[in-house]
């Protein structure tokens, strides 16, 4: 079945560094989307990315489609405090049904 | 607007009795689903629900069962509960299953098998 794998599993960073977060498909995927979770929350939805190479920016956050839609990545410029969470990417693909989610990065953001 | 509403929040069973997790949401969405979450597993999903009277599973579906009588409400039943199944339980609900469509999740249920 589809595995969606996701890196680090961990990030530690100090206020005003920048943070990445990598989402690996074990199939192609139609489309992904992006969720946050902060602590002891439920997940949020962030963005959708559909087209291959597709690049969407909200205001710190920067998301990124592979050009062969088996990955992704979030990008957080100048993370701050209310940054904290855990971001999970969840994939579709059109044998499936439903959306399968990573088991998240959890990002921690020291003052 | 209420959203997706789950309840109870925190429950602790006793190895071998059952209960109801309840979910409802307002927005009349078609898809319903129900996720549990473990530490560094992410959300997996248990079951879900296309529309009224039709369900399936999902990929950790033995332990539970599922109806779908109305559009609003999607409970989720332990049958025996086990050890195994202590975690959050996530209600989530989205104008339709397949693409272009973004989930709206619940609170969460807490749930602690002793």
């Amino acid at each position: 079945g589809q595995q969606v794998m996701q890196i680090p599993q961990y990030q530690h960073v100090q206020e005003g560094e920048d943070f990445t977060t990598y989402c690996n498909s074990s199939t192609t995927l139609s489309n992904i989307q992006w969720y946050k979770q902060r602590p002891g929350g439920h997940p949020v939805f962030l963005i959708q990315l559909v087209k291959s190479g597709e690049v969407k920016k909200q205001k710190r956050l920067t998301f990124q489609f592979g050009e062969a839609k088996k990955n992704s990545s979030l990008h957080i410029t100048a993370t701050q405090t209310t940054d904290v969470g855990t971001y999970f990417c969840a994939g579709y693909n059109n044998y499936g049904q439903n959306f399968v989610f990573g088991p998240g990065t959890r990002l921690s953001v020291l003052p | 607007n209420a959203g997706v509403t789950q309840t109870p929040k925190f429950q602790v069973l006793k190895t071998g009795q059952s209960m109801t997790l309840q979910c409802a949401q307002d927005m009349n969405h078609e898809y319903m689903s129900w996720y549990r979450q473990d530490p560094g597993m992410g959300l997996r999903l248990i079951h879900y629900s296309v529309g009224a009277g039709i369900t399936d599973q999902g990929e950790v579906p033995n332990g539970y069962n599922v109806s779908r009588s109305t559009t609003e409400d999607f409970p989720l039943r332990l049958l025996s509960a086990a050890p195994s199944q202590t975690s959050v339980y996530f209600c989530a609900s989205s104008y339709a299953g397949g693409m272009n469509t973004e989930a709206f999740f619940g609170q969460g249920t807490r749930l602690t098998v002793v």
